[in-house]
């Protein structure tokens, strides 16, 4: 059973605020991912973590940051949120799996309403 | 590079009938391929994942995927839907080696299960 937690799980903003959307793990993980989902569409790598004070932006460009200081936790923060930022944030974390390819636990994600 | 795509946003099945959700990759290395599934309001779960151990594999929950490189596809399959199975699938890809840990996903297929 995977240990990974994601705080707020809803959360509805006015444009312009500052958020910040937590992500903690408790196995353990050297590796951490965030990934937005939107309905009907797949979801997309924004920014993924190998280790402490280690981020790398995704595939899909997004104006939100993340920071690595301890590995069990990797916030995501938007500095001015806009309603373009409304979706579903998830979090997930790895280890290799001795076959050769990463397994990656999810959190329950974050959806997020700007208005 | 990789791709997944998903034939069938939306698979609808009886109560014990199969269940047939289809998944066709494409990717410039041998690919591992994945199975997630995600109930509503929840993140996503690992059913399965293919490793090039065996080209069946058995994943949780009475789930099950063949990996067939000539038709490049790995679909999902179940023998008899349980109303539980319910759920919003998505099939996953990555490579090998140094980008093994960069899973692109399909759309999704949304399984409903009619009594």
């Amino acid at each position: 059973e995977a240990d990974i937690y994601q705080t707020p799980r809803y959360l509805v903003i006015g444009t312009g605020k500052k958020i910040t959307l937590e992500c903690s793990q408790t196995m353990g993980h050297d590796k951490m991912y965030w990934y937005q989902q939107d309905p009907g569409m797949e979801l997309h790598l924004i920014h993924y973590s190998y280790g402490v004070n280690s981020t790398e932006k995704g595939d899909l460009s997004s104006e939100s940051t993340v920071s690595r200081i301890r590995t069990e936790h990797f916030p995501l923060t938007l500095e001015s949120a806009r309603p373009s930022h409304t979706s579903q944030y998830l979090c997930a974390s790895s280890h290799p799996s001795g076959q050769g390819s990463d397994t990656q636990y999810f959190g329950p994600g974050t959806r997020l309403t700007v208005l | 590079a990789q791709s997944v795509t998903q034939l069938g946003s939306h698979v609808s099945v009886s109560e014990g009938a199969l269940v047939l959700l289809r998944c066709n990759y494409s990717s410039s290395v041998p690919p591992y391929l994945f199975w997630y599934v995600q109930y509503p309001n929840q993140g996503l779960q690992l059913l399965l994942k293919y490793t090039s151990a065996a080209t069946l594999v058995k994943g949780i929950n009475g789930f099950e995927a063949e990996f067939k490189k000539s038709e490049t596809s790995f679909h999902l399959t179940k023998p008899s839907a349980h109303m539980s199975d319910a759920a919003e699938y998505f099939c996953a890809v990555t490579g090998r080696g140094g980008s093994n840990y960069k899973l692109t996903f399909g759309k999704g297929t949304l399984l409903t299960v009619n009594p």
